[in-house]
């Protein structure tokens, strides 16, 4: 079964650089997602992608963040100067043309620690 | 308001045996879905069921069925015949079909032990 990818399983980066989340979508989706999920909390919307721009996103998402679609392929989530509190596991996500009944397939996550 | 409500941060279940987890959900979107995800503890997010709005039968999904009632706004996640491996983070969602970004919200989710 296709599924979402997501690279690398864990990053550590030291506090004020940038750093880039790598995901792989479902080949045949259209919409992507980026989440982010603090340690024990619930999983928070970031950014939704579709036709090669930014569709929604949310107040976390700020000018520190970006994303980019650089080739027919990959999916990237960019921090440019990352903070403590950007620590957390980030989820990509791949849908195909949004109805209700269509779940958002996940990726396993990418696990960031800032030091 | 919170867009997703769950309301049991930790459930016990013995094994083989039924258990519910909650959710309520808060909107004024008449066109929505409800989505139950489960986040074992290696971290991954796995779709498990969906209940449309519309929808005039409850989901049901292998053990996985959803008691959808709408004019309570809840949508509890039923799991029969608990194993071992049900043990996990439950999150519910929604997704409104107003929303032309699609985003999903999620609650807080419920973790469930299933015990031998």
């Amino acid at each position: 079964e296709p599924e979402v990818t997501q690279t690398p399983s864990h990053q550590v980066t030291q506090m004020g650089q940038e750093v880039i989340l790598r995901c792989v979508p479902i080949s045949n989706h259209l919409y992507f997602y980026w989440y982010r999920q603090i340690l024990g909390q619930k999983v928070e919307f970031l950014v939704s992608f579709y036709n090669n721009e930014i569709s929604e996103k949310s107040e976390i998402f700020d000018d520190q963040f970006s994303v980019e679609r650089p080739d027919g392929s990959n999916f990237t989530l960019k921090i440019r100067s990352t903070k403590l509190e950007d620590s957390a596991m980030y989820f990509c996500a791949s849908s195909e043309i949004p109805r209700n009944n269509q779940p958002q397939h996940f990726g396993d996550g990418t696990r960031l620690s800032i030091l | 308001a919170q867009k997703i409500t769950q309301t049991q941060p930790g459930m016990f279940v013995q094994e083989k045996e039924a258990v519910t987890l909650d959710c309520t959900y808060d909107t004024s979107d008449p066109s929505y879905g409800l989505f139950w995800y489960k986040q074992p503890s290696s971290g991954e997010m796995i779709f498990l069921i969906y209940q449309g709005s519309y929808d005039q039968q409850n989901a049901t999904e292998g053990r996985y069925s959803l008691n959808f009632q709408k004019a309570r706004k809840s949508a509890n996640l039923v799991i029969s015949a608990s194993q071992l491996g049900d043990s996990a983070m439950y999150f519910c969602a929604m997704r409104e079909d107003q929303d032309t970004g699609n985003q999903f919200y999620f609650g807080t989710g419920t973790s469930l032990t299933v015990i031998p």
